[in-house]
């Protein structure tokens, strides 16, 4: 079945340093995937999508590349600040699994000032 | 208006009581779940509903219920609250394909004592 593999946390950075937290997955045909943020006390939000391969979703300065060769769909940051203290989602959707999200476990992101 | 709204935003209830949630959307989608947050376990799909009158499992469906009351509403219960049933339970909601991604309540932290 389908599936989104992603690293654990928690990441501990100094603001200013450069994030990347890595999301695999495993999908027969062709998933879109998304990241999601939660930050503290809040719900999910999305931060950004790729629905076809090679395709660059960026929101906020946070961008990740849909690459199917590797499976991959990595959230990368150049420059992180306070405020990205989150926990962050990697999910797919795809058409064999009725379009319902999976989701990864989470990676909670800690930016130290 | 929140798009998804959900309450209570907090409950403590005892062993064996029945509680319910409930989440209204004002996205007009027809497209409706259910999803428990645990720390660690990411999100993982309780029920859901693709119309008013379609109401689907998901992988943790044990020991919960839900209704379908129009569109806009969808609510979850459960029957014989347990201990390991305190989670953090959100709403959310989706167009046909998931293209545009999920919208998300803010969440019900549950906890079962």
């Amino acid at each position: 079945g389908n599936s989104v593999t992603q690293m654990e946390g928690p990441v501990t950075l100094s603001e200013e340093a450069f994030l990347t937290i890595n999301c695999t997955y495993t999908a027969t045909g062709y998933p879109s995937l998304f990241w999601y943020v939660q930050y503290p006390g809040e719900g999910l939000q999305l931060l950004l999508k790729a629905t076809k391969a090679d395709d660059k979703g960026s929101n906020k300065g946070f961008e990740a590349t849909y690459r199917k060769e590797t499976t991959s769909f990595h959230l990368e940051k150049g420059s992180v600040q306070v405020s990205d203290s989150a926990v962050y989602f990697c999910a797919l959707s795809a058409m064999d699994s009725s379009y319902k999200l999976i989701f990864g476990s989470g990676t909670r992101l800690l930016v130290r000032p | 208006d929140a798009d998804v709204t959900q309450t209570p935003r907090n409950r403590i209830t005892k062993t064996g009581k029945r509680i319910m949630l409930e989440c209204s959307q004002t996205k007009g989608h027809d497209r409706m779940y259910w999803y428990r947050q645990d720390p660690g376990l990411g999100l993982r799909l309780i029920y859901y509903s693709f119309d008013v009158k379609d109401i689907n499992k998901g992988e943790i469906s044990d020991g919960y219920s839900v209704s379908r009351q129009a569109q806009a509403k969808f609510s979850l219960s459960l029957e014989s609250a347990i201990p390991n049933q305190t989670a953090l339970y959100f709403c959310a909601t989706s167009d046909p394909d998931g293209h545009y991604g999920y919208t998300f309540g803010s969440g019900t932290r549950l906890t079962v004592v």
